[in-house]
């Protein structure tokens, strides 16, 4: 299985930052990876599709990057509403993987 | 408005069997596929299966592999996901997902709230 490396594992920033996660695939997924946000005790909510696609409604602070194996979301103008835990997914293979998450703390 | 609702949460013994079902509700059902991902306790998101329109092509992760079943009634507008060999590695809040395209592989665009089984004796 392709295995998806999510740095850092948590983030502390302050209102107004722009903050970086990185998620780093085990071999090459073209662009084939999802973000999504995930806040306690609620279902995750899909961010951004093949690596930079930002869905509808989501606000464009947020932004994806990459291709390959190495991929980012950023967040630009971090807001309150921000704080929540991140996960990169791979859909390149059949068997599809998670990244282990990226906590944001503001 | 797209609803997916999970059933068939429980409480089951190590070694036990459980099925645990979700009703899709408010979109064309078999104009995608769909995927059970699950979350222990604490711990982060792990994809557990996934099956495409018809039902016909379906995966696995290694962890289920050869445990867990997939399949889809989309005469009923339903998922299902049998489990076999349960162990307390298991135990975790389920959760039905709608993949964005028909195929067994997409991104997620929908999710229920889940349902919780617990493997404990």
């Amino acid at each position: 299985d392709i295995q998806m490396t999510q740095s850092p594992s948590t983030l502390s920033a302050s209102v107004g930052d722009r903050v970086t996660i990185t998620c780093r695939a085990s071999q090459s997924v073209t662009t084939w990876v999802a973000w999504y946000q995930q806040k306690s005790g609620r279902a995750p909510n899909l961010l951004i599709l093949k690596a930079s696609d930002l869905q509808s409604g989501v606000p464009s602070r947020f932004g994806g990057s990459g291709s390959g194996t190495d991929f980012t979301l950023t967040i630009k103008n971090l807001q309150p509403d921000d704080s929540a835990t991140y996960y990169c997914q791979q859909y390149s293979t059949y068997s599809q993987t998670f990244g282990q998450g990226t906590k944001v703390e503001i | 408005e797209v609803q997916l609702a999970e059933a068939g949460g429980s409480v089951v013994r190590p070694g036990g069997s459980l099925r645990i079902s979700c009703a899709a509700s408010g979109f064309t059902f078999d104009d995608h596929g769909m995927s059970w991902v699950r979350q222990a306790p604490g711990k982060g998101l792990e994809w557990v299966s996934g099956i495409n329109w018809d039902g016909k092509s379906t995966s696995y992760a290694d962890s289920v592999k050869g445990r867990f079943t997939i399949s889809r009634d989309n005469a009923r507008n339903s998922l299902y996901l049998q489990m076999e060999s349960l162990s307390a590695e298991d135990t975790a809040l389920y959760r039905c997902a709608r993949g964005i395209t028909s195929s067994t592989s997409s991104g997620f665009d929908s999710w229920g709230q889940g349902i919780l089984v617990s493997v404990s004796s």
